[in-house]
């Protein structure tokens, strides 16, 4: 079945920092993926929705200058956490669909970034 | 918006028990599905509900659309230790795949 690749799976960094996440479709061409946060304990928030070859959608007030996406190619869409400081530790979630097996084909996760700014 | 609240927030059973939890929106959904996550991890589909009144079983799972198109449940039978983790209920928002989530509920079992 559809498998979506995360990585890296943990980060700590010192503020100021940026960091960048990859997320990759393994085995089919995903040309929407989607990124979500997710603080402890907490349900998945959408952050933005990854559309391969133009600008990325943001969910309402989530900063864009921020949190860069970039959807280069039809298999990878990175998140870039600019400046990152202690309020941007987070869990960081992405999701894609295999396109070809219809539009009602659920998502797929990635395992995670567990994201922790010192 | 849609919004969808899933109950309970929490559930601690013993092993062997069954388990239930529902989730139900303001606004109508094409597609239900439902997710378990581990600790550390990104969810899990475990089952998918395209269609009002649907039934669908996955091993132990069970789930079902609701006839209105506003709610699902999820039930798990004679539940083991590996049944713990959060369950999320989610809605198809849109046809490009956006999802909407419940607040989850909580699974623990204890032996």
């Amino acid at each position: 079945g559809a498998v979506v690749s995360q990585h890296p799976s943990w980060v700590i960094c010192k503020s100021g920092t940026s960091v960048k996440i990859e997320c990759r479709s393994l085995d089919f061409q995903a040309t929407t993926m989607f990124w979500y946060r997710q603080f402890p304990k907490k349900s998945l928030m959408l952050m933005a929705t990854s559309n391969e070859g133009s600008k990325a959608t943001y969910e309402q007030g989530v900063e864009k200058d921020k949190f860069l996406i970039n959807h280069a190619s039809l298999t990878l869409s990175t998140l870039t956490v600019t400046s990152a400081h202690p309020e941007d530790s987070s869990f960081y979630i992405c999701s894609a669909r295999d396109p070809d097996r219809g539009r009602s084909q659920p998502q797929h996760f990635g395992d995670g970034t567990r994201l922790s700014i010192l | 918006g849609q919004q969808l609240n899933q109950s309970p927030q929490s559930m601690f059973i013993q092993e062997g028990e069954d388990v239930s939890m529902n989730c139900t929106s303001s606004s109508i959904f094409n597609t239900w599905l439902w997710y378990k996550q581990d600790p550390g991890e990104g969810p899990v589909l475990l089952i998918a509900l395209y269609k009002a009144g649907e039934l669908t079983s996955n091993g132990r799972l069970t789930a079902q659309f609701g006839i209105t198109r506003k709610d699902s449940f999820l039930n798990i039978s004679a539940s083991i230790p590996s049944d713990v983790g959060i369950y999320f209920c989610a809605g198809l928002v849109d046809s490009w795949g956006k999802l909407q989530f419940g607040a989850g509920t909580q699974v623990v079992v204890t032996p």
